[in-house]
């Protein structure tokens, strides 16, 4: 019944390992995103795809790769995790509008708290 | 890039009407404004989203004057079930590279 779904809840893991963090989304939109919110509670865009294809990249460490093995999933892998790299990972999801100038409400997945020691 | 401002923290008695502006002075022609809210330890959840003038739903009044270089989230008579931080977002098309611009977020406490 879940829409926006995230796996695992908690990480915690050693600097300098590779971890995945999974969402799935069963709402049938195009547009799937993954948000980093830090400690302040600052909620920042990490990625977005759209049917597949990478549409927005902020400034992130090129450690982070997103990867979408179809339109209801999009992964996020990280390697070489870092201390700073603790924060709690958002998974969200969209459908573009069909109607001119009209904007998507994004759907967000319960979140994915890590920490990195 | 439209970046949002918005005070840190507010805080409120229960039954007020709780007034949250934000400010996006280089709103675009193409941007909407969106309000979501997030409890602790959840996701951020829609609350209202507007392009000009005022919309209401059955959470909360959006008003945005006719310049829409801001924008001020009204929630009607606030419980203690409102404490939560509130997030201002102008989005725009994507087709194309637009970035989405999240505000720092607003702090709501109801005291009881």
């Amino acid at each position: 019944d879940t829409a926006v779904s995230q796996t695992p809840k908690y990480l915690v893991t050693q600097m300098g390992n590779d971890k995945s963090i999974k969402c799935e989304q069963n709402l049938g939109h195009d547009t799937m995103y993954w948000y980093k919110q830090d400690s302040k509670k600052f909620l920042k865009i990490m990625f977005s795809y759209n049917n597949k294809e990478l549409i927005i990249n902020e400034t992130v460490p090129n450690r982070f790769s997103p990867k979408s093995p179809d339109k209801a999933h999009l992964n996020l892998h990280i390697n070489s995790l870092e201390l700073g790299d603790s924060a709690v990972y958002f998974c969200a999801s969209s459908q573009e509008g069909e109607a001119v100038n009209y904007q998507e409400t994004q759907y967000f997945g319960p979140g994915t708290r890590l920490l990195v020691l | 890039l439209a970046k949002t401002t918005q005070p840190i923290s507010m805080d409120s008695y229960e039954g007020q009407e709780v007034n949250i502006t934000c400010s996006h002075n280089n709103i675009a022609t193409n941007d909407y404004i969106t309000w979501y809210q997030q409890f602790p330890s959840q996701g951020p959840r829609f609350i209202i989203q507007g392009y000009k003038t005022k919309v209401t739903n059955e959470v909360a009044s959006l008003f945005i004057p006719a310049d829409r270089k801001s924008s001020t989230l009204s929630l009607p008579r606030v419980s203690l079930s409102d404490t939560a931080v509130y997030y201002c977002l102008v989005v725009s098309s994507f087709f194309g590279n637009e970035k989405l611009t999240f505000g720092t977020g607003t702090r709501l406490t109801i005291i009881p």
